[in-house]
């Protein structure tokens, strides 16, 4: 149980283009999903918490209207990166959880290349 | 105020040999512990969480962590490698009962050498 995917697993865009990654729960539902984004080599950084209906919290630094969060219901949230250039290259993984207080459950990934 | 440090960004080990990654953390509050493997281009696999229950913690593939809250310590280990842990590996502080805001910390490559 508690499966997170994640779609697509791999995708390469053009620079100014923008992109769409999906992430569901397939079993159960995810009040709360989270998005992270990891460099080579480094660790995962959050960049926004999603709840089912409202708006996403960003988090410091992450530019809300370049990254567009939809969580728009209980199994589904979009993670869009518009007017991508190359530095948004990066592993993107989302996760999901039953509550804020609960755990969380980790998608595959996602690897954005922007050209 | 939460963060973790993981002192080795890489550890290698025989097949066969014990393996030890090193993660301590900092904590304003009781904090959960979680462990999670991340293998090349996948996402990440939770092996074991320590929720202020029993200090250790066994969990998947043989791997088992010690809370130690004196040393402020969560450190994996194993008793012997497979060439199947090669991965990275990440120890991951989030507040207890609390919000579910985490920090993760930087990072442990595992090699395995046959």
């Amino acid at each position: 149980g508690a499966v997170v995917s994640q779609h697509p697993s791999r995708v390469i865009c053009k620079s100014g283009t923008s992109v769409k990654i999906e992430c569901r729960s397939l079993d159960f539902q995810a009040t709360t999903m989270f998005w992270y984004r990891q460099f080579p080599k480094q660790s995962l950084m959050l960049m926004a918490t999603s709840n089912e209906g409202s708006k996403a919290t960003y988090e410091q630094g992450v530019e809300k209207d370049k990254f567009l969060i939809n969580h728009a219901s209980l199994t589904l949230s979009t993670l869009t990166v518009t007017s991508a250039h190359p530095e948004d290259s990066s592993f993107y993984i989302c996760s999901a959880s039953h509550s804020e207080l609960s755990e969380q459950y980790f998608g595959p990934g996602t690897r954005l290349t922007v050209t | 105020a939460q963060s973790v440090t993981q002192l080795d960004s890489h550890v290698s080990v025989s097949e066969g040999t014990p393996v030890l990654l090193r993660c301590n953390y900092s904590s304003s509050y009781s904090p959960s512990l979680f462990w999670y493997v991340q293998h090349p281009n996948k996402g990440l696999q939770l092996l074991l969480k320590y929720t202020s229950a029993a200090t250790l913690v066994k969990g998947i593939n043989g791997f088992e962590a010690e809370f130690k809250k004196s040393e402020t310590s969560f450190h994996l280990t194993k008793p012997s490698a497979h060439m199947s842990d090669a991965a990275e590996y990440f120890c991951v502080v989030r507040r207890a009962g609390g919000y579910q805001k985490v920090t993760f910390g930087t990072g442990t490559k595992l090699q395995v050498i046959p």
